[in-house]
Order: structure tokens, then C-alpha cells, then sequence
């Protein structure tokens, strides 16, 4: 079955740097598209980043264009997250998630959820 | 962006009644509208996607309907464990966006 493992999170100060990943197994990772999706404390739902299956084009949210990265190692079945001068807004549950249940660039939808990692932004 | 507006905000029910969920898009996301369950504590699940297809191992009570800029998402007799949040999403333009949410809760 699909299994998404997120790992990672934990405070850090304003301006400054995480990075996490999620591994992924029970699907042939470079099939699909992955994404990044964000919950602040006891928020909606907020798409974070998108990875096309093939690796080759990536697409942000407005509210972190610039300062995250989203990248994967094949060999690894692992998605990451590169978060840079990071802000107090920042501060959520982040999942990834799987893109599907097309097969295909996509993007699709969400169909599979990791259980999500607590990142927060606080001095 | 397309924004995506959720009515009602919550929603108060007793087991067994039928639920009835609106979504609304800024403009028209064509059929690529989806609907997402949260419980407390955890990742959010994917109901129905392309409007009306349900995923994977969902219930035949979970149905999604509409067109354009109008959705909806129908649970036909609620039990008690679809008590829960529920988001909507579009994925015809970007960026991808959500609904705010609507909670459905327990009369």
C-alpha cells in the first residue's frame, strides 16, 4: 500500500532554514507527480509546490516563490522540501502528498497524504 | 487565483440526515474540482475527484456534483464517523487552491 513518511520538522528562528523529507513507497515514485501542502494551526488547507513526474518543471505558491525548493531523489524514493529564510507565516503542519489517481504530468489531486510534519517559525 | 468559497462554514446534523455541501469558484474550474475529508489530528483524505468520481475505497453515501463554477458534495445518510471537515479543490489553473472549509458537526 502507498506510504508516505514525512520527517524533519522542529522550530526554527525567523530568516532561517529547514529542510525535510518524505519517503515514499507501495508506488513507483518517478510515475507520479508529488506536492507539498501546508495547514497553519487551525487553518485550511494551503498547496505549498508541485514536482511533475518526469523531475523536469516545478510550480510554487506565491507565498513561497522564491524561497522554497521542491526536488526528489529516485534512488531514494524521497521528495524534500528546501525551506529558506522562513517566516512566522510559516509556521504549519506540512504533508506531502501524491499526486493522482491519474497517471500522467499532472497535476492531478492529492490521493495519498504522509501524516504531516510540524514546522514552527518562532525567536 | 481561483478562489474557492465553502457554505455553509459548519453544518449541524444528527446521524442519518443528508448533508448537503456547496463550493463556489471565482470562475470556471470546467470539471476538475475535487472534495477532501479531515478528522481531528489528521491528513486530510480524498473523497471525490473530477467532480463526481469517488476514490478508492470510499462509500457510495460520499457523491459530487456540478459544473462551471457550481459543486456539490452530497453525504446521503450521515454516519458517525463522516463528522469531520471538508475541503474542496481545484486543479484547472494556478496555483492549485482550496476551499476554507466546511465543518460538518454533530447536532
Amino acid at each position: 500500500q502507498v506510504q508516505l513518511v514525512e520527517s524533519g520538522g522542529g522550530v526554527v528562528q525567523p530568516g532561517g532554514s529547514l529542510r525535510f523529507s518524505c519517503a515514499a513507497s507501495g508506488f513507483t515514485f518517478s510515475n507520479f507527480g508529488m506536492h507539498w501542502v501546508r495547514q497553519a494551526p487551525g487553518k485550511g488547507l494551503e498547496w505549498v509546490a508541485f514536482l511533475r513526474n518526469d523531475g523536469t518543471s516545478d510550480y510554487y505558491a506565491d507565498s513561497v516563490k522564491g524561497r522554497f525548493t521542491i526536488s526528489r531523489d529516485i534512488s531514494k524514493n524521497t521528495l524534500y522540501l528546501q525551506m529558506d529564510s522562513l517566516t512566522v507565516e510559516d509556521t504549519a503542519v506540512y504533508y506531502c502528498a501524491k499526486d493522482g489517481p491519474n497517471y500522467g504530468p499532472g497535476p492531478y489531486y492529492f490521493d495519498y497524504w504522509g501524516q504531516g510534519v510540524l514546522v514552527t517559525v518562532s525567536s | 487565483e481561483v478562489v474557492l468559497t465553502q457554505s455553509p462554514a459548519t453544518l449541524s446534523l444528527s446521524p442519518g440526515e443528508r448533508a448537503t455541501l456547496s463550493c463556489r469558484a471565482s470562475q470556471s474550474v470546467y470539471n476538475y474540482l475535487a472534495w477532501y475529508q479531515q478528522k481531528p489530528g489528521q491528513a486530510p483524505r480524498l473523497l471525490i475527484y473530477d467532480v463526481s468520481e469517488r476514490a478508492t475505497g470510499i462509500p457510495a453515501r460520499f457523491g459530487g456534483s456540478g459544473s462551471g463554477t457550481d459543486f456539490t458534495l452530497t453525504i446521503s445518510s450521515l454516519q458517525p464517523e463522516d463528522f469531520a471537515v471538508y475541503y474542496c479543490h481545484q486543479r484547472s489553473r494556478w496555483p492549485l487552491t482550496f476551499g476554507g472549509g466546511t465543518k460538518v458537526e454533530i447536532k
